[in-house]
C-alpha cells in the first residue's frame, strides 16, 4: 500500500540555522511529490511539488526539496530558518497520473523554532 | 493566490444531532473540492471527492449516509455530518482546484482553514 514516513514529529531549530524534514514514500512508481505548510488558523500552503525533471526543486518562502529516487525521499530543506517558518510540515503524494485529489499525507512534522 | 474558505471554524453540538460545514472558492471556480479529516498528531484523510452537480465519490470505509456532500455550485461545497456522535469530533478541511481531475502538472489544491467539530 502507499504510504508516506515523516520521520520526525516534532524538530526543534535555532533561528539562522538550517532546517532539512525528511520524508520517504512507498510507492510502485515515481509519483507526484508535495510539500505543504500548516499555520495555526490558516489552510494547508503548498510550498512546492515535484511532477518530473530536475530532482532540486525551488518553491516558496526559500525553501527546496530533492527527490532522490534511489532513497525514496522527498526531503525539505531551508539554508536559514526564520521565526515565522514555526509551523507544521507535511509532506504529501499523489499516484503518478491519477487525480492530485487523492493525496496521501504523512503525519507532519511541527517545526518549533527558538530566538 | 486563491482562496478557499470554510465556515464555521468551530462547532460544538450535542450528539444526534446534524452539522453542516461549509467550504467556498472565493475568487476561482472550483470544479472539484475534497473533503479530508484529520484527527490529533495524524495526517490528513481523504473522506470525499465532489464534483460540481454530480453525487459525490466517497473513499472506501466513509459512511456516504452519514457525511452528505453536495456541492450545488462552481463556488460552494457542503458537508452535513449527520446525526453526530463523538467519535465524529475531528478536523475537517475542505480544498478545491479548478480542473476537473486535477491531474495536469499546473493544478494547484487550495485548502480552506479548517474547521474544528466537537460533539458532546
Amino acid at each position: 500500500a502507499q504510504s508516506v514516513t515523516q520521520p520526525d514529529i516534532h524538530i526543534t531549530v535555532s533561528e539562522g540555522a538550517s532546517l532539512e524534514l525528511r520524508c520517504n514514500y512507498s510507492y510502485g512508481a515515481t509519483p507526484y511529490l508535495f510539500w505543504y505548510v500548516q499555520s495555526p488558523g490558516q489552510g494547508l500552503q503548498l510550498l512546492l511539488k515535484y511532477f518530473s525533471g530536475d530532482t532540486l526543486v525551488q518553491g516558496i518562502k526559500g525553501f527546496e526539496a530533492e527527490f532522490k529516487r534511489s532513497q525514496s525521499s522527498f526531503n525539505l530543506r531551508k539554508p536559514s530558518v526564520h521565526w515565522s517558518d514555526a509551523a507544521e510540515y507535511f509532506c504529501a503524494v499523489a499516484p503518478y497520473g491519477g487525480s492530485q485529489g487523492n493525496l496521501i499525507f504523512g503525519k507532519g512534522t511541527k517545526l518549533s523554532v527558538k530566538p | 493566490g486563491a482562496v478557499v474558505s470554510q465556515h464555521p471554524s468551530w462547532v460544538i453540538c450535542k450528539s444526534g444531532t446534524s452539522v453542516k460545514i461549509e467550504c467556498r472558492s472565493l475568487d476561482f471556480q472550483a470544479t472539484t473540492m475534497f473533503w479530508y479529516r484529520q484527527f490529533p498528531k495524524q495526517s490528513l484523510m481523504l473522506m470525499a471527492t465532489s464534483n460540481e452537480g454530480s453525487k459525490a465519490t466517497y473513499e472506501q470505509g466513509v459512511e456516504k449516509d452519514k457525511f452528505l456532500i453536495n456541492h450545488a455550485s462552481l463556488t460552494l461545497s457542503t458537508l452535513t455530518v449527520t446525526s453526530a456522535h463523538p467519535e465524529d469530533s475531528s478536523f475537517y478541511i475542505c480544498s478545491a482546484i479548478t480542473r476537473a481531475g486535477g491531474t495536469h502538472s499546473t493544478d494547484t489544491q487550495y485548502f480552506g482553514p479548517g474547521t474544528r467539530l466537537t460533539v458532546l
